[in-house]
């Protein structure tokens, strides 16, 4: 099973439209999660961290769901500037070294006007 | 402005020869970090540093070193034992000497291919 799955989409979605992303990890031993977005040819950046009971930052929410081992992404009301690869990243386990992050392949979305 | 600065943006290399990548945080960051990022796949880590004087391979190091004298700079060398080096080369870092619940933070990166 691979460390950190994803799909990789395209997800075509209109804009104004909800759409989830679903991110699943091999390691029940990672104790931490992020959500980062990538532009095509560009740096991956930093959208969010997940935490244990969830978060939102204005219409992004991430939830966690550690007993199926895996996280997820929802964007409300999407707008043409979320098109974009969104990148799964889990850490690795602590007692193997705690400076590891391990990135998923990404899923790619496209908002449609 | 803090940030990362990687140069160059784009870099050709020669058979046979090395070529260094710069990369330059002002963050006050402990770790730092290489990734490789080819073509629809997802980053790989190839060498790591928590503080200065010291880093670790990471799941790709063959063909690679580098140096951390100073806790601004972690600049990467491609060998010629690389060989297969053309890919986006990303440089990262993070707080807390790269414990694994701090998000790291990226450079614009450096594309590489060979002529």
């Amino acid at each position: 099973r691979k460390e950190v799955e994803q799909d990789p989409g395209p997800f075509n979605v209109p804009e104004g439209a909800t759409v989830a992303f679903n991110c699943t990890y091999s390691n029940s031993a990672s104790q931490s999660f992020f959500w980062y977005r990538q532009d095509c040819r560009k740096e991956p950046k930093l959208l969010m961290s997940v935490y244990s009971s969830g978060n939102e930052d204005g219409r992004f929410t991430a939830q966690l769901n550690r007993a199926s081992q895996y996280i997820s992404l929802l964007i409300r009301d999407s707008k043409l500037s979320d098109s974009a690869t969104y990148l799964c990243v889990v850490s690795a386990d602590p007692g193997a070294g705690s400076y590891q992050l391990t990135f998923g392949k990404g899923t790619k979305l496209s908002v449609i006007p | 402005d803090g940030g990362i600065t990687q140069s160059p943006k784009y870099l050709f290399r020669k058979e046979g020869q090395n070529v260094t990548l710069s990369c330059e945080q002002n963050l006050n960051h402990d770790a730092m970090y290489w990734y490789r990022q080819d073509p629809g796949q997802g980053l790989r880590l190839i060498y790591y540093s928590q503080i200065v004087n010291d880093f670790q391979k990471g799941d790709i190091a063959e063909g690679y070193s580098v140096s951390r004298e100073k806790k601004e700079s972690f600049p990467l060398t491609v060998t010629s034992a690389q060989k297969n080096p053309t890919a986006f080369y990303l440089c990262a870092s993070s707080n807390g000497q790269g414990r694994s619940n701090q998000p790291q933070h990226f450079g614009d990166g450096t594309r590489l291919s060979i002529l």
